[in-house]
């Protein structure tokens, strides 16, 4: 069956340092792939998503990520991790467009300062 | 602003008693979704519907329905077969054949006392 892994329930990194959030799908077909995000008690909202071309995808608040075949992932990272970045991630995958997403089971960011 | 509304924000009901989430999006998206989410716990599929007067289970559907009359409507009833409704739930969007990127509403937090 084809599923999302986030590798990571909790990761916790300092102000100012890197952020690096995995993902990994389990297909031989590449999907679709989102990043979102999730403040508490609010609901998600897109980060940036792959579809075709460009395999480095920029998105908002100074994410990115790369979208690897050979590798089925598609980690976020952020140069520079801010206060306001803690939140919770999850990484979602469709291989189909209009067929459901498909999501990990999120992954929860704190920033220590 | 075009977006999707979810009301009530906090719902509070006795246990037993049938309760009906509403969801309202003005973006012209053909499809609509209710997920729902438990502490530490991902997304998890309760209904979805691509069309009008038609809908499919998702993954938990048992204990709760839905109706979708209007394109821009989709309500979730939590009856009281749920046997566990307490969470946070969630409403969302999406354009059929176009990637299935979906559109998040705030959420709503049902408690069940």
């Amino acid at each position: 069956a084809q599923s999302v892994t986030q590798l990571g329930s909790h990761v916790s990194v300092s102000e100012g340092a890197l952020v690096l959030l995995r993902c990994n799908y389990s297909s031989s077909v590449p999907p679709y792939l989102f990043w979102y995000v999730q403040y508490p008690n609010q609901g998600l909202q897109l980060l940036l998503k792959y579809t075709t071309g460009a395999t480095l995808v920029k998105g908002i608040n100074g994410f990115e990520a790369e979208f690897k075949k050979s590798e089925t992932s598609f980690h976020l990272t952020k140069p520079s991790a801010h206060m306001s970045d803690a939140a919770e991630y999850f990484c979602a995958a469709s291989w189909t467009s209009g067929s459901r997403l498909t999501f990990g089971e999120g992954t929860q960011l704190t920033v220590n300062p | 602003d075009g977006g999707i509304t979810q009301s009530p924000k906090y719902l509070f009901r006795k246990e037993g008693q049938n309760v009906t989430l509403s969801c309202e999006q003005n973006l012209n998206h053909d499809a609509m979704y209710w997920y729902r989410q438990d502490p530490g716990q991902g997304l998890r599929l309760i209904y979805y519907s691509q069309i009008v007067n038609d809908f499919q289970k998702g993954d938990i559907a048992e204990g709760y329905s839905v109706s979708r009359e209007k394109k821009e409507s989709f309500p979730l009833t939590v009856t009281s077969a749920q046997k566990n409704p307490t969470a946070f739930y969630l409403c969302a969007s999406s354009i059929l054949g176009y990637y299935n990127e979906q559109f998040f509403g705030p959420g709503t937090r049902l408690t069940v006392l």
